[in-house]
């Protein structure tokens, strides 16, 4: 079984100012990894995700991860956040190839503060 | 355009009451899940389904049901509500499956239902 883990529960970042969301997961096995955003009283929507090939993974909105395997991580990063990126962002987790189950983070709100 | 819709945003049952969630999407995906959402816990898996007339247990499916009668909609039912399942609720579809031979992965969510059972 995998797991994820996101150590963050709340970041506070100016607008205009980088930001790093961390994710931690753990896995025996090769990963296909996500990052979904939740907009307020929203559902979720994709981000971004790897699944094979370069370990950058750029996304929309300007985020990007790196899939980093020997830390067994997967953070996000924007280099600039705008007000609007105020959202909560969820990590998950999935067994690589057909079908398998999504295991979620418990998520990190991103606030950007004026 | 990709579409999850889930039959109410907000809804208030009394504990006993039977709740049926409805959700339904219009991309044809073999698959379609429900999550319950909480503060600090993330998404939990309730129950999935990966054909008509299928289903399969999640991470925590006690006191919840399924019904998948027909390709595009799917049910969750809180057969006797309790306080502790008030929460939001989160329907996903997704095309990925070992019938499908295609690898798509993303899921496709509707906005949710906040329950609130007194």
């Amino acid at each position: 079984a995998q797991s994820v883990t996101q150590l963050d529960s709340q970041v506070p970042v100016f607008e205009e100012a980088p930001v790093e969301l961390r994710c931690n997961y753990s896995s025996s096995v090769s990963v296909y990894l996500f990052w979904y955003v939740q907009y307020p009283n929203q559902g979720l929507q994709l981000l971004l995700k790897y699944l094979s090939g370069s370990t950058l993974v750029k996304g929309i909105n300007g985020f990007e991860a790196e899939f980093n395997k020997s830390q067994t991580s997967f953070h996000l990063r924007k280099p600039s956040v705008h007000i609007s990126d105020t959202a909560e962002y969820f990590c998950a987790v999935s067994r690589a190839g057909g079908y398998q189950k999504v295991t979620f983070g418990t998520g990190t709100k991103l606030q950007v503060i004026p | 355009d990709v579409k999850v819709t889930q039959s109410s945003r907000y809804l208030v049952k009394r504990t006993g009451e039977k709740v049926f969630l409805e959700c339904v999407q219009d991309m044809d995906h073999e698959n379609m899940f429900w999550y319950r959402q909480d503060p600090g816990l993330g998404l939990r898996l309730i129950y999935f389904s990966y054909d008509v007339k299928m289903k399969e247990k999640g991470d925590i499916p006690e006191g919840y049901s399924v019904s998948r009668e027909k390709k595009e909609r799917f049910s969750l039912i809180l057969e006797s509500a309790s306080t502790n399942q008030t929460s939001m609720y989160l329907c996903a579809s997704t095309i990925f499956g070992p019938k499908q031979g295609v690898v798509q992965e993303t899921q496709y969510f509707g906005p949710g239902t906040r329950l609130l059972v007194l």
